[in-house]
């Protein structure tokens, strides 16, 4: 099992450009889940999404929007990048139950100059 | 809304001596509180965690400890190893929001040999 993965690993942007950022887990989880994190901050949820078809806001959704795709990917989305979201964004996965382990995926760092 | 503190930001401790890291959280329905180490450029990872029907739990040197009254709950290093150095992060899981987990800002350990 490669457990959670994610695309790309490193990405430099353009103030004003679009990219989205890929996710997928292999371990058949229902919950996924988008944080970024940035120092000082630890980590911050974006969006998540507790089974296929439906997706909820986090504490910092303004700027992203989300995909879930299947019950293996979870896509995060910037619209029109901004310095502000430079960071470390890391996707997440759970079986879903009340008390299941996150598992993270290595992250993407990412640049908006 | 929902939030999760956690002290201190940063620790040193002498290889050997114990580390303890407290955090606090807002929502009393939270039922749920792992924590998870992140070393430099890795993924967080869990090491221990808790349900709200227990007041203690330890897995070798790592211990925690949960005050449901007060909304506390700590985490305890004993016999630290250089090893041990990295960043802590505690979390709580929001009953009321099935799959929603807020995460505190962090605890920088350094163990110094």
């Amino acid at each position: 099992n490669a457990g959670v993965t994610q695309t790309p690993k490193f990405q430099v942007l353009k103030t004003g450009q679009s990219m989205t950022l890929q996710c997928a887990q292999d371990m058949n989880h229902n919950s996924m889940y988008w944080y970024r994190q940035d120092p000082g901050m630890g980590l911050r949820l974006i969006y998540y999404s507790a089974s296929e078809g439906t997706t909820d806001k986090g504490e910092v959704p303004n700027g992203y929007n989300v995909s879930r795709l299947n019950k293996r990917e979870f896509s995060l989305r910037l619209e029109s990048a901004a310095p502000s979201q430079t960071s470390v964004y890391f996707c997440a996965s759970s079986a879903g139950r009340a008390t299941d382990t996150q598992y993270f995926g290595p992250g993407t760092r990412l640049t908006v100059l | 809304g929902e939030n999760v503190e956690q002290h201190p930001s940063t620790l040193s401790v002498q290889e050997g001596d114990s580390a303890v890291i407290k955090c606090t959280y807002s929502d009393s329905a939270s039922n749920y509180f792992p924590w998870y180490k992140q070393e430099l450029g890795k993924r967080p990872q869990l090491i221990i965690d808790i349900r709200s029907n227990v007041g203690e739990k330890k897995d070798q040197r790592i211990a925690v400890t949960l005050n449901k009254t007060a909304k506390h709950f700590s985490l305890h290093i004993t016999e630290t190893q250089p090893e041990d150095s990295a960043v802590y992060f505690c979390a709580a899981k929001l009953k009321t929001s099935y799959d929603k987990v807020i995460f505190g800002p962090g605890t920088s350990l350094s163990v110094i040999p």
